[in-house]
């Protein structure tokens, strides 16, 4: 049982627009960066967004992170097919421990 | 061009202790300011933080595998080192190793490929 609640699964159409949300508390999200990975499958996971809504060089627009309070989400605009993938959420808990969301499967329909 | 690279046996029997090494090219793990770290994934699961080092031996461990878990790192080889005593099946995964982004907490900019490695009779 993952310490940040994702939705285990959602999915789009070509051209939308689709959030994931991160769920968390006062002892991670509340008080710590959120960081989003992106994984292929197959693949290791790619750093999508980190510090709640930054973006690594490389990483599209289409891509952007925001956080309020205790939760956290990760929207794709524009939705593509090649958007398909797991998603994850992570950050630190002030018990010293890294933690992850289970992870957001995205199907693109 | 940074690249880590995961090693070590890909079959580890039950009980036994788990031994990885990963490589680093490109940069060095002592002459810079990032922490290097371990993530697993097992299985068709999702992503579980192991822990971080520095290049002065600081640690932080994920606290429900601390009692098992030791990383160290060997600054003349420019390798860190992930070892788990006492394996139990559960700990079948993917093993990731990586540099940290920011701070020490799960935060990779750069992964290895991955290794995995089964724990079974």
């Amino acid at each position: 049982q993952s310490v940040l609640t994702q939705p285990p699964s959602t999915s789009g159409t070509p051209g939308q627009r689709v959030t994931i949300s991160c769920s968390g508390s006062s002892s991670n999200i509340g008080s710590n960066d959120v960081y989003w990975y992106q994984q292929l499958p197959g693949t290791a996971p790619k750093l999508l967004i980190y510090m709640n809504s930054q973006r690594p060089s490389g990483v599209p627009d289409r891509f952007s992170g925001s956080k309020s309070g205790t939760s956290a989400s990760l929207a794709i605009s524009g939705l593509r097919s090649e958007d398909e993938a797991d998603y994850y959420c992570a950050g630190w808990d002030d018990s010293l421990s890294g933690v992850f969301g289970g992870g957001t499967k995205l199907t693109v329909l | 061009q940074l690249r880590l690279q995961e090693s070590g046996p890909g079959l580890v029997k039950p009980s036994e202790t788990l031994s990885l090494t990963c490589t680093v090219s490109g940069d060095s793990v002592s002459f810079t300011n990032f922490y290097w770290g371990w993530i697993r994934q097992p299985p068709g699961k999702g992503l579980e933080w192991i822990g971080s080092i520095y290049y002065d031996g600081t640690t932080y461990y994920n606290l429900s595998l601390k009692s098992r878990v030791t990383i160290s790192v060997d600054t003349s080889r420019n390798q860190v080192s992930l070892k788990v005593n006492s394996v139990t099946a559960a700990d079948t995964a993917v093993y990731y190793c990586g540099r940290i982004f920011s701070g020490w907490g799960p935060y990779f900019d750069y992964w290895g490929q991955g290794a995995l490695v089964t724990v079974s009779s």
